[in-house]
C-alpha cells in the first residue's frame, strides 16, 4: 500500500521568512496530494491541493510543487505569520469519482517567530 | 448539518470496557472516513465508507475494531475490549464524490478516548 513520509518533522522560522515542507510517496499510481493544516486543538483543514496532471499550484503566500518522476511533493509557506503556526500533513491518494483514501505523512510542527 | 458531528466529544473508560464512537457527517457525502491519532502522531486510516459498505477496511488493527454505517449517514465505530493503546482521537471525515470540492475530506472535530 501507498506510505507517505514527510519531512521535516518540526520547522522554527523567523516571521516573514520562507518556509518548505517535503514529502515522498512509494505508489506511482497515487494522483491526488491534499495538505491539511491543524491549528492546536482544531480539526485538520486543507489548504492546498494538486493533481498529477500539474506539477505547480499557487494560492496566495502557499504553493505546492509536485515531481511525478521522483515521487516527491512540497509545501512551499512564502513571508510566513504567526499565525501560521500549526502541524501540517501532506497526504497522498488514489483518487476514484471523488472518494479518497488519504494516507497521511507524519506531520511538520511549524512554528513562526515573531 | 453544517459540519461533521461527532459524539462524545470526550470518553474517559476503563481497560475492557466497550465504546461507541458516533460520527454525522455532512448531509449528501456519500463518502465517510474514520482515521486515528495518537498523541504528537500522524492520521492513521482506520477504514472508509462508500454509501453503507466499506471497500476498505485495512487500517482498522485489530478485530476489537468495527465500524458500520447506516442509511448512508451515521457511521459507529465500536471498540471491543478496550486497551490502553487505544487510547487516541478518533477523527471523521467526509467528502462528496461531486461538485467544486471533490475529493476533498472534511473532518469533524474528534472524540478523545482515554483508557485507563
Amino acid at each position: 500500500g501507498e506510505n507517505v513520509e514527510q519531512h521535516p518533522s518540526t520547522l522554527s522560522v523567523q516571521e516573514g521568512d520562507s518556509a518548505v515542507i517535503k514529502c515522498t510517496y512509494s505508489d506511482s499510481a497515487s494522483n491526488y496530494f491534499p495538505w491539511y493544516k491543524q491549528e492546536l486543538g482544531k480539526r485538520p483543514q486543507l489548504i492546498i491541493d494538486i493533481r498529477s496532471n500539474v506539477g505547480e499550484k499557487k494560492d496566495q503566500r502557499i504553493a505546492v510543487t509536485l515531481n511525478k518522476t521522483a515521487k516527491h511533493f512540497s509545501l512551499h509557506i512564502t513571508e510566513t505569520q504567526p499565525e501560521d503556526s500549526a502541524v501540517y500533513f501532506c497526504a497522498a491518494s488514489k483518487s476514484s469519482g471523488g472518494y479518497n483514501k488519504l494516507i497521511f505523512g507524519a506531520g511538520t510542527r511549524l512554528a513562526v517567530h515573531p | 448539518g453544517a459540519g461533521v458531528s461527532q459524539s462524545p466529544s470526550n470518553k474517559v473508560t476503563e481497560k475492557g470496557k466497550d465504546v461507541e464512537l458516533r460520527c454525522d457527517p455532512i448531509s449528501g457525502h456519500t463518502a465517510l472516513y474514520w482515521y486515528r491519532q495518537s498523541l504528537g502522531q500522524g492520521l492513521e486510516f482506520l477504514i472508509y465508507f462508500q454509501g453503507n459498505s466499506a471497500p476498505d477496511k485495512s487500517g482498522l488493527p485489530s478485530d476489537r475494531f468495527s465500524a458500520e454505517r447506516t442509511g448512508g449517514s451515521v457511521s459507529t465505530l465500536t471498540i471491543q475490549r478496550t486497551q490502553q493503546e487505544d487510547s487516541a482521537v478518533y477523527l471523521c471525515a467526509s467528502s462528496s464524490p461531486r461538485g467544486v470540492n471533490t475529493g476533498e475530506l472534511f473532518f469533524g472535530e474528534g472524540s478523545r478516548l482515554t483508557v485507563l
